[in-house]
């Protein structure tokens, strides 16, 4: 099974800020990776797809980068309704699907 | 509108079963993989069950195997899971989602496992 590791576990961010979250993978999940935010009482919501492609509908400051074992999802210009939970899953090596633990995004 | 909607969560007792439900509108069914996932109160989430677009291949998470059962009828764009012995670590809210990048999921159904 590969274990999904994410970080930091909070993340503290001024409106109008940048945030950087992290994922890595126990091994190499080439590009299959996706990216999901979720606010509270809400399902998750996929942000990113293929480690990098945008979601339908997904604004522009989302962004995600990395292949292998480490990847990356950056929200410039952080905006209210981004403070959220998020999560990382591969789906290269399954089943099991995986999840990272997730990293919240506060104020 | 793409959607997926949850039913048949409650209350129910250690050792019960509930069977749960998920609709699926606005696109089409019978081409999509479908999953369950679920999240424990105040936990991260965690993948419990995929069965292809056609029913043929399915697998289990290890937590669940031998208790849960999916299935689907395509001919009714529903999918189903049969979840049996309940145990008080179950108790969660139970998401369906489209495909391997869970690109689509619905609302959630909550099953709560207490006596």
């Amino acid at each position: 099974e590969i274990v999904m590791t994410q970080s930091p576990a909070t993340l503290s961010v001024s409106p109008g800020g940048r945030a950087t979250l992290s994922c890595r993978a126990s091994r190499s999940v080439t590009s299959n990776l996706a990216w999901y935010q979720q606010k509270p009482g809400q399902a998750p919501r996929l942000l990113i797809y293929d480690a990098s492609t945008r979601a339908t509908g997904i604004p522009a400051r989302f962004s995600g980068s990395g292949s292998g074992t480490e990847f990356t999802l950056t929200i410039s210009s952080l905006q209210s309704e981004d403070f959220a939970v998020y999560y990382c899953q591969q789906y290269n090596n399954w089943p099991p699907l995986t999840f990272g633990g997730g990293t919240k995004v506060e104020i | 509108e793409v959607q997926l909607v949850e039913s048949g969560g409650g209350l129910v007792q250690p050792g019960g079963s509930l069977r749960l439900s998920c609709a699926a509108s606005g696109f089409t069914f019978s081409i999509y993989s479908m999953n369950w996932v679920r999240q424990a109160p105040g936990k991260g989430l965690e993948w419990i069950s995929y069965i292809s677009n056609s029913g043929s291949t399915i697998y289990y998470a290890d937590s669940v195997r031998g208790r849960f059962t999916i299935s689907r009828d395509n001919g009714e764009n529903s999918l189903y899971l049969q979840v049996n012995s309940l145990r008080d670590e179950d108790t969660a809210v139970y998401y369906c989602a489209r495909a391997l990048y869970l690109d689509v999921w619905g609302q959630g159904t909550t099953v709560t496992v207490s006596s």
